[in-house]
């Protein structure tokens, strides 16, 4: 069945680059995502990519994609405190468009 | 920020007492979900709607009804609602398949 994996926790210091991992099993998602969530908030989209793409860059933020190997990475350059959140990668579903949900990435970020 | 809110967002009730989650969207969007967010889980969908009294079932959906009688309102319901469904819900709108899904802020419930 569908399924996206994420490891669990990430730490970095303020400055550095974060990258963080997510792996899908549908290979006829045509979107993925990636959703921001701060402490007692909801989510926020990131940012996405479509599935024929396998790069797409938005200021900070670097998706990379790689269908062959069914790979998506968010990666977050000059990272900084505000930063420390969950992020959740999510690949879309044709039945109804429902999202299929990594566990999220808890990113802390160390001054 | 999408037109969604959420209501209550945050509720306490007992084991055995009916619930029900109201979602309401301002932007006239066809599709509604409702997700469940628990630790290690991520986000599971429980029920989504593709239009006024479309309705149908996601992954997680024991225990829960939904309806949608007008394009602004999406309900959940647990009906005898029990400890395992404490959780944090999340209502979730879409124009169209594949475009972007929009979050409401969540409900906290505890079931005692």
């Amino acid at each position: 069945g569908e399924d996206v994996e994420q490891s669990l926790f990430l730490s970095v210091r303020e400055g550095d680059s974060s990258v963080i991992n997510c792996t899908y099993t549908d290979s006829s998602s045509t979107y993925l995502y990636w959703y921001k969530q701060e402490p007692g908030a909801g989510l926020q989209l990131l940012t996405y990519i479509f599935s024929n793409m396998d790069m797409k860059q938005d200021q900070r933020l670097t998706v990379l994609l790689n269908k062959k190997d069914k790979h998506l990475s968010l990666r977050i350059a000059d990272t900084q405190t505000g930063d420390s959140a969950i992020y959740f990668c999510a690949e879309s579903s044709g039945q109804g468009g429902k999202l299929i949900f990594g566990q999220g990435t808890e990113l802390s970020v160390k001054p | 920020d999408a037109g969604i809110t959420q209501s209550p967002r945050h509720k306490v009730t007992e084991t055995g007492t009916p619930v029900t989650l109201r979602c309401h969207q301002t932007e006239n969007h066809r599709y509604m979900y409702w997700y469940r967010q628990d630790p290690g889980h991520g986000l599971r969908l429980i029920h989504y709607s593709y239009g006024v009294k479309d309705t149908d079932k996601g992954e997680v959906s024991d225990g829960y009804s939904v309806s949608r009688s007008k394009t602004e309102d999406f309900l959940l319901t647990l009906e005898s609602a029990t400890s395992s469904q404490t959780s944090v819900y999340f209502c979730a709108i879409n124009r169209e398949i594949g475009e972007t899904q929009y979050f409401g802020p969540g409900t906290r419930l505890l079931v005692l």
